[in-house]
């Protein structure tokens, strides 16, 4: 059983530029969640795709976007990047139930200069 | 968002018990108490979930208050690996589901 992966490890861009992130699921989950975790918080809450739909979004900007494929991989984009978005980006896979456990990845370092 | 409220530190010696508290007092009947741990520079692990009873696992066991308010994670017999920031989250289906993260305590386990 393969566990999610996520890449780049690291990446570092300037303000005004745009990002693309990359997670692949955990075998035989169609859930896959983001956070945002800035240095000494605890992640928080992006959005989710379920089946390829947006189906919860967090606090965030609409230039926070993602994609699911069909094959349940995700991509996190954030357009136009501020000092603020420097920050350790999580994925995580799942099913979809309130008592599920979701599984993470480690996460991909940005720093935004 | 259902919030929890944990000790921002704890220290422990190897080899014997943590009792790790978790306060949620607007806990609502459908939500899931989550425990997850974060080592340094890794993803959250998850340790252990719970909805009203206590609950074991290989990692830890939960202890749940009767009217849910409150749980504990207890390591039973910490080692050096158990260090790590430790989060106790209610987890709940609005649209998504949502794992709200607060700030977690972080355990120290001395030798």
């Amino acid at each position: 059983e393969t566990g999610v992966t996520q890449s780049p490890t690291h990446l570092i861009k300037t303000r005004g530029q745009q990002v693309t992130l990359r997670c692949s699921s955990q075998s035989g989950h169609n859930t896959v969640s983001w956070y945002q975790q800035a240095l000494g918080q605890g992640p928080q809450f992006i959005f989710q795709y379920y089946r390829e739909e947006e189906n919860g979004r967090g606090n965030f900007p609409p230039r926070f976007s993602g994609l699911q494929f069909p094959n349940y991989s995700s991509e996190l984009n954030v357009n136009a990047l501020e000092l603020d978005d420097s920050a350790l980006y999580l994925c995580a896979s799942s099913l979809v139930r309130a008592e599920d456990t979701q599984y993470f990845g480690p996460g991909t370092r940005l720093t935004v200069l | 968002d259902a919030k929890t409220t944990q000790p921002n530190s704890m220290e422990s010696n190897e080899e014997e018990p943590v009792h790790l508290p978790c306060n949620h007092s607007t806990i609502s009947g459908t939500d899931y108490i989550h425990w997850y741990r974060q080592l340094p520079s890794q993803g959250p692990e998850y340790v252990i979930h719970g909805l009203t009873s206590n609950v074991n696992n290989r990692m830890a066991s939960l202890a749940i208050a009767e009217d849910r308010k409150s749980s504990t994670l207890i390591l039973h017999r910490a080692t050096l690996r158990d260090a790590a920031v430790y989060y106790c989250i209610l987890s709940f289906i609005q649209g998504a589901q949502k794992l709200v993260f607060g700030q977690g305590t972080r355990l120290t386990i001395n030798p």
